[in-house]
C-alpha cells in the first residue's frame, strides 16, 4: 500500500516562531489532508489539499502532486498550536478510499 | 452543521468481555469509516460503508470484530471478546461521497485490562 512519511516526529519551538512540517508519499493520491490532533484527541480538520497552495489565517499547504510531497506552513506559533499534526492520503487506485495517515508531527509550543 | 457523534467517550472492560460503539455521522453523509487509533500512531481504517453496504473491511479482525451500519445512517462497531491488544481509540469519521474530505468525531477511548 502507500507509505507516508512526515518530518520532523518532533518539534519545540518558542511562541512566536515559524515552522515547515513534511508529508512524503509514495503513490498518486486522490485526496490529502492535514489534521491537527489536540490533547484531547480530536482530529481536527485543517486542509483538504490533494494539490495546490491554500491558506487559513496563520495556516497554509502546499501539495506537489507531481512530486509526492506536502508542507503545512505555521506562522506566528501560539501555545494553543501545541499537538500532534497527521497528513492522510488516500491512493488514486480507486475503489475503497480509507485515509492511509503518517506516523505525525509531535509540536510543542513553549511560551 | 452537528460534527460526528460518537459514544461512549470512554470504556473500561477487562479481557474477554465485549464492548460496542455508537456513531451519529454528519447529516447527509453517505459514507462513514472507522478507525482504530493506538497509542503513539496514526489512525487505521477498520471498515468503511457507503450507506449501508460495505466498501472495504480488509483491516477488521472478523474473528472478534463486527461493524453495522443499518438504514445507512447510525453505525455501531462491536468488539467481541475483547483483547489486550484492542486497548486504543476507535474513531468514526463520514464524507459527503466517496473520496471528499473525511470529517471525525471525538473518538472512544478503550482500555481492556
Amino acid at each position: 500500500g502507500i507509505q507516508v512519511e512526515q518530518s520532523p516526529p518532533d518539534l519545540i519551538l518558542q511562541e512566536g516562531a515559524n515552522s515547515t512540517l513534511r508529508c512524503n508519499f509514495s503513490d498518486s493520491v486522490n485526496n490529502l489532508q492535514w489534521f491537527h490532533q489536540n490533547p484531547w484527541g480530536q482530529l481536527i480538520n485543517l486542509f483538504y489539499i490533494p494539490s495546490g497552495t491554500k491558506q487559513n489565517g496563520r495556516l497554509s499547504a502546499t501539495t506537489v502532486a507531481t512530486e509526492r510531497y506536502s508542507l503545512l506552513y505555521i506562522s506566528s506559533s501560539q501555545t494553543t498550536d501545541s499537538g500532534v499534526y497527521f497528513c492522510a492520503v488516500l491512493n488514486s487506485g480507486g475503489g475503497a478510499d480509507g485515509l492511509t495517515f503518517g506516523k505525525g508531527t509531535h509540536l510543542i509550543i513553549q511560551p | 452543521e452537528a460534527g460526528v457523534a460518537q459514544s461512549p467517550r470512554y470504556k473500561i472492560i477487562e479481557k474477554r468481555q465485549s464492548v460496542a460503539f455508537w456513531c451519529n455521522p454528519i447529516s447527509g453523509h453517505a459514507t462513514l469509516y472507522w478507525y482504530q487509533q493506538i497509542l503513539g500512531q496514526g489512525p487505521k481504517l477498520l471498515i468503511q460503508f457507503q450507506n449501508n453496504g460495505v466498501v472495504d473491511d480488509s483491516q477488521l479482525p472478523k474473528d472478534r470484530f463486527s461493524a453495522e451500519r443499518l438504514k445507512g445512517v447510525d453505525s455501531t462497531l462491536k468488539i467481541q471478546p475483547a483483547k489486550l491488544e484492542d486497548s486504543a481509540v476507535y474513531l468514526c469519521a463520514s464524507s459527503f461521497d466517496l473520496s471528499y474530505e473525511q470529517y471525525f468525531g471525538p473518538g472512544t477511548r478503550l482500555t481492556v485490562t
